[in-house]
């Protein structure tokens, strides 16, 4: 059983700061890497996706993924209320798997006005 | 155009019915999916249909039937409904980098 972790939260933090969103995951040959944001009564939509190690930059969402150490990670600057939402970490499984994505349970992310 | 749709949206029924929810997407993707999310948000996989044959079957009560009928649309059908089947049911498709992409999502109430 292939396992991402995240903590699960709240995350709260006033507008203008950074959120920091983390993620584990067990399958250490694991290859692509996603972030989806899920607002409340609504379905999971990707906001940034990772294969390499490093840094992936798309506006005010940073990615980072350390295959090394197995985490990923999720940076907000200039934190918005409206990215108040929950965050699904998902990891690409390979081999008899690869067709599917294993999903860490979220981090819930409040940013206060 | 919407890239992935359901319906219904949502459905209310009673335990021991049988429903079916239905899902098509146009985006020319080959593989489509059907998650869970329960209550406490668990996004849970069940099935998964590339080019209409089956590849990946969870383990989920065999009253969950999925069928493809052709590429762009997968359904699911549920005998006997009961209380612990309340969630949110949601289609998916996946394009060749594996990015998934979801449909608004199902949300089933079974009273």
């Amino acid at each position: 059983q292939k396992e991402v972790e995240q903590n699960s939260g709240p995350l709260s933090v006033p507008e203008g700061a950074i959120a920091s969103l983390n993620c584990t995951y067990s399958d250490r040959v694991s290859q692509s890497f996603f972030w989806y944001r899920q607002y409340s009564g609504k379905s999971p939509e990707l906001i940034m996706s990772i294969y390499s190690n490093g840094d992936k930059e798309d506006g005010r969402f940073t990615a980072q993924l350390n295959k090394a150490s197995q985490y990923v990670s999720l940076l907000i600057r200039d934190s918005q209320p409206s990215d108040s939402a929950t965050y699904l970490c998902a990891v690409k499984g390979r081999g008899s798997t690869l067709g599917r994505l294993y999903f860490g349970r979220g981090t819930q992310l409040t940013v206060w006005p | 155009d919407t890239a992935v749709s359901q319906t219904p949206k949502y459905l209310v029924t009673q335990m021991g019915n049988d429903k079916s929810i239905k899902c098509e997407q146009n985006l020319g993707h080959d593989t489509m999916y059907w998650y869970k999310q329960d209550s406490k948000k668990f996004l849970k996989i069940m099935f998964s249909y590339n080019n209409k044959e089956l590849i990946i079957n969870e383990t989920v009560p065999n009253r969950f039937s999925p069928k493809s009928p052709d590429k762009a649309h997968l359904n699911l059908h549920i005998n006997s409904l009961e209380l612990g089947d309340s969630a949110v049911y949601f289609c998916a498709t996946r394009d060749r980098d594996f990015e998934q992409y979801f449909g608004p999502g199902t949300r089933l109430t079974v009273t």
